[in-house]
Formats: structure tokens, sequence, C-alpha cells
């Protein structure tokens, strides 16, 4: 059973381009989670997508935007990339109605941006 | 806002001595606390989670408490060996959503 796999694993970006990243979820998950993690920081929540919708997001700008498709699988989409926009992108996924239980994650994406 | 802290922010010790990592918060209306290991580079690893009605959890060498009333829980990890060196994060969820602390670096030197 694969768990939570994400899309690509690296990435190299210049300021104010876009980047798109991608997760699909552990099987039988229909939850997705993202979160970006700066360099020795905690990650913090960007969104959560349930049935292909937003239904919580965190404290980030609108060039932050996401998407969910039918085999819950997501992307997260960035704009305008700023030098602070580098680091480490994680997605998590969770059981249907059993949210409060654990998230898995996926190894991440290492957003890189000169 | 939901706000974690963790202390201390690293630790060394050697192979063999208990770890004790603690981690506080500040808004006690949480659903569960987990627990996490990450390694370098890497993403997260669930090592426990204490549901809110729950005051501790255990597995293998390791034992989590929780406080819920007083915004604290402490992970204990008896024997500490070489493998164990990575940060560990703490994080609660609430809101449809974990909030993290920033995590306690852990060296054990062989």
């Amino acid at each position: 059973d694969a768990g939570v796999t994400q899309s690509p694993t690296h990435l190299i970006k210049t300021r104010g381009q876009q980047v798109t990243l991608r997760c699909s979820p552990k099987s039988g998950h229909d939850t997705v989670s993202w979160y970006q993690q700066a360099l020795g920081q905690g990650p913090q929540f960007i969104f959560q997508y349930y049935e292909e919708e937003e239904r919580q997001r965190g404290n980030f700008p609108d060039r932050f935007s996401g998407h969910q498709f039918p085999n819950y699988s997501s992307e997260l989409n960035v704009n305008a990339l700023l030098l602070g926009d580098s680091a480490l992108y994680l997605c998590a996924s969770s059981r249907p109605d059993r949210v409060t239980d654990t998230q898995y994650f996926g190894p991440g994406t290492r957003l890189t941006v000169l | 806002k939901q706000e974690v802290t963790q202390i201390p922010a690293a630790l060394s010790v050697p192979e063999g001595e208990n770890l004790v990592l603690n981690c506080s918060f500040t808004d006690s209306a949480i659903y569960n606390l987990q627990w996490f290991r990450q390694d370098p580079g890497k993403g997260l690893t669930s090592l426990l989670l204490i549901q809110s009605s729950q005051r501790e959890q255990t597995s293998g060498r390791l034992n989590a408490s929780l406080d819920k009333s007083s915004g604290r829980s402490t992970l204990y990890i008896a024997a500490s060996q070489p493998g164990d060196s990575a940060t560990y994060l703490c994080a609660v969820f609430n809101d449809y959503k974990l909030s993290f602390g920033a995590g306690t670096t852990v060296t054990v030197r062989a």
C-alpha cells in the first residue's frame, strides 16, 4: 500500500515564476492538507482540501492556491515566487470522516527560489 | 491563534540516557496532540497520537503525556540510541489543522 507521494522531489525556480507541486494521498484517504516548512521551523498550515473544495486556509496570501481532483490527488500552485517561498512543502492525507486521526505525511518537495 | 513552543531547541546526550522533550500550547481547545520525528531533509513520521481525553500514550521506548488544562505535553524516550538522533516535533490538532512547534533537535552520542 503506497503512502502519500509527492512530486517533484526538488525544484529550483527564479523569482516571479510560478510553480505547481503535486500530491497523491494514501489509499483510502480523501482529505489532503498542505504545509510549508521553512528551514529550522515547524511546518505551517497552508490549506486543506476535502470533496474538491478548500475547507480551511491558513495565513497565506492568495498567491498560494490549490486544487483537488476527483481521485483525491491535489496540486499546490504558487504564483509570483518570492525568495521567502523557499521551503519544504509537505502534503498530508487523512481518512474519510476521521480528520482527528493521524495525518500521514509525504516526503515533501524542496523548493528553492533564486 | 494557537502557539506551540518546544523546549529545549537542541539536546545532546550520551547513548543510554533517557530523553525528556517538552511541548506547550496556548489554546487548550484541541482534539489531539501528536509527536512526530523528522530526519534531515525528510518528511514527518508520526510517533504517538494522544486524544484530548487521554492522559498518556506509549509505544515501545516512547511515552508521551498530555495535560490539556495546563497546555503541556512531554515525550520521554527511554535508553536512547544513536538511531534516535533526529528532530522531534510536537503538533496540536484543532480547526482542521495541525499547529506545530519548531522542534527539538536531538543528538545521541555513541
